[in-house]
């Protein structure tokens, strides 16, 4: 089946430590993305990347890292420079700027 | 800066009734999605208009876009209690950079019996 993972689906965090979320798409899309949701809120932009080993910062991409070197993933780093990291986290992927389709999303919760 | 305006924000709605939700967008868009999300969960796509005038019906749901007065409306015909659910819409322009979205806020549907 054709789709997007993203692993976990819930993450801990402490104060301090990094953590990395997976998205794998197995779409053939040359397009991925990266938005947060704060609860009750819209989708908010962190990073995005159009193409393998080139990727962009969004609206909020203080605190983030990502990296792109494979076309099918592109993992997010919450770094500890995060400081309100809770949130829910979506990875989206698309073929040349077409519709974006969603992973399931990471459940991100600092203890 | 491309910015996206829904309303409203919670909408309470009756079974057997029609309502509309509107998406007011800053700045020339070549493309409008509406998505939905269940709680806890993911989005799932709904509509993708590209044109204007265009019109996209599934079910209960009807999807249109008018580029000129930059606004696309999702209609509900005889709300059920499936359609109850969080729905957002996001324009985008292909000649911007990244190919990116933005979102509005998103409208909360709450279909009462």
């Amino acid at each position: 089946d054709g789709g997007i993972t993203q692993s976990p689906k819930y993450l801990f965090r402490k104060e301090g430590q990094n953590v990395t979320l997976s998205c794998e798409q197995n779409l053939n899309h040359d397009a991925m993305y990266w938005y947060r949701q704060d609860p009750g809120q819209g989708l908010r932009l962190i990073y995005y990347s159009q193409i393998v080993n080139d990727f962009q910062k969004g609206d909020i991409a203080e605190g983030y890292s990502v990296s792109r070197e494979k076309k099918e993933s592109f993992p997010l780093t919450v770094t500890s420079a995060q400081k309100n990291p809770t949130a829910f986290y979506l990875c989206a992927s698309s073929h040349s700027g077409n519709e974006q389709f969603f992973g399931p999303g990471t459940r991100l919760t600092v203890l | 800066e491309l910015k996206v305006e829904q309303n409203p924000l919670f909408l309470s709605m009756q079974e057997g009734k029609n309502y509309t939700i509107y998406c007011n967008y800053s700045t020339t868009s070549d493309r409008l999605y509406w998505y939905r999300q269940d709680p806890g969960k993911s989005l799932e796509s709904l509509f993708v208009l590209l044109s204007n005038g265009a019109v996209k019906q599934e079910g209960r749901l009807m999807a249109s876009l008018d580029t000129k007065a930059r606004l696309s409306t999702l209609h509900i015909t005889a709300a059920v209690h499936d359609l109850s659910a969080t729905y957002f819409c996001a324009a985008g322009d292909r000649e911007a950079a990244g190919n990116k979205l933005t979102f509005g806020g998103g409208t909360r549907v709450l279909v009462k019996p």
